[in-house]
């Protein structure tokens, strides 16, 4: 069962437009959330994140939101650029030192 | 380079060949992390090691895998008699603390192709 989800496989977004990329989780015991992103042949790379005692983090064109009733977190990209096309993973810990990963969405920033 | 190497960056076996992927991650990164990531999934976690502790292998899918570290620095991965279920991107992480909430450095990975 997977306890991080990204249902959305893929995402296209005009540039200069907002992109929402949104995770589900159903572990109540996760309670640091972290959003990677990733290019093609490169590992990925640190965005941002969020600790489960604030809902929201901000930094640069970049925030992510955390709904903790609803067990659901986004990540806003305002305004969006071609250099953010790229696989976004979003990631949970309960604090133990592995992460939970979902399975990533493709953002297609269109010019 | 000041970033985590993974060597090599593409390989391709035969079915039942045994693989060794290499890892040197961060100087002064005492954790280091081995997942596995299958075209169209998430990360997969394999191995994690912390210093000098006992590694966690929980995530090691079958007896076929092993990894070794040689105290805080290059760490290898190592698959013998290789099934193509096995074809993935390989990725190493190393991280400074706390890999929970420290954030994970990770090279560009190796590709495994089990022909």
């Amino acid at each position: 069962d997977q306890q991080v989800k990204q249902n959305s496989p893929s995402l296209s977004v005009q540039e200069g437009r907002i992109s929402i990329l949104n995770c589900d989780y159903t572990n109540s015991m996760f309670d640091y959330f972290l959003w990677y992103k990733k290019y093609p042949a490169e590992g990925p790379t640190f965005l941002i994140s969020i600790s489960s005692i604030k809902d929201k983090n901000e930094d640069g064109r970049f925030t992510v939101f955390l709904n903790k009733s609803a067990k659901h977190l986004s990540l806003h990209i305002v305004p969006s650029q071609p250099g953010d096309s790229a696989v976004y993973f979003c990631a949970a810990s309960d604090s133990n030192y592995q992460l939970i990963w979902g399975a990533g969405t493709k953002l297609i920033i269109k010019p | 380079g000041a970033g985590v190497s993974q060597s090599p960056s593409n390989k391709v076996t035969e079915k039942g060949k045994d693989v060794e992927l290499r890892c040197d991650p961060i100087s002064g990164h005492t954790a280091l992390y081995w997942y596995r990531q299958r075209l169209g999934q998430g990360l997969e976690f394999l191995i994690y090691f912390q210093g000098n502790s006992a590694p966690d292998k929980s995530g090691l899918p079958s007896d076929r895998f092993s990894a070794e570290r040689t105290g805080e620095s290059v760490s290898t991965l190592t698959i013998q008699r290789t099934q193509q279920e096995d074809s993935a991107v390989y990725l190493c992480a190393s991280s400074t603390g706390q890999p929970g909430v420290e954030k994970l450095f990770f090279g560009s990975g190796t590709q495994l192709s089990v022909l």
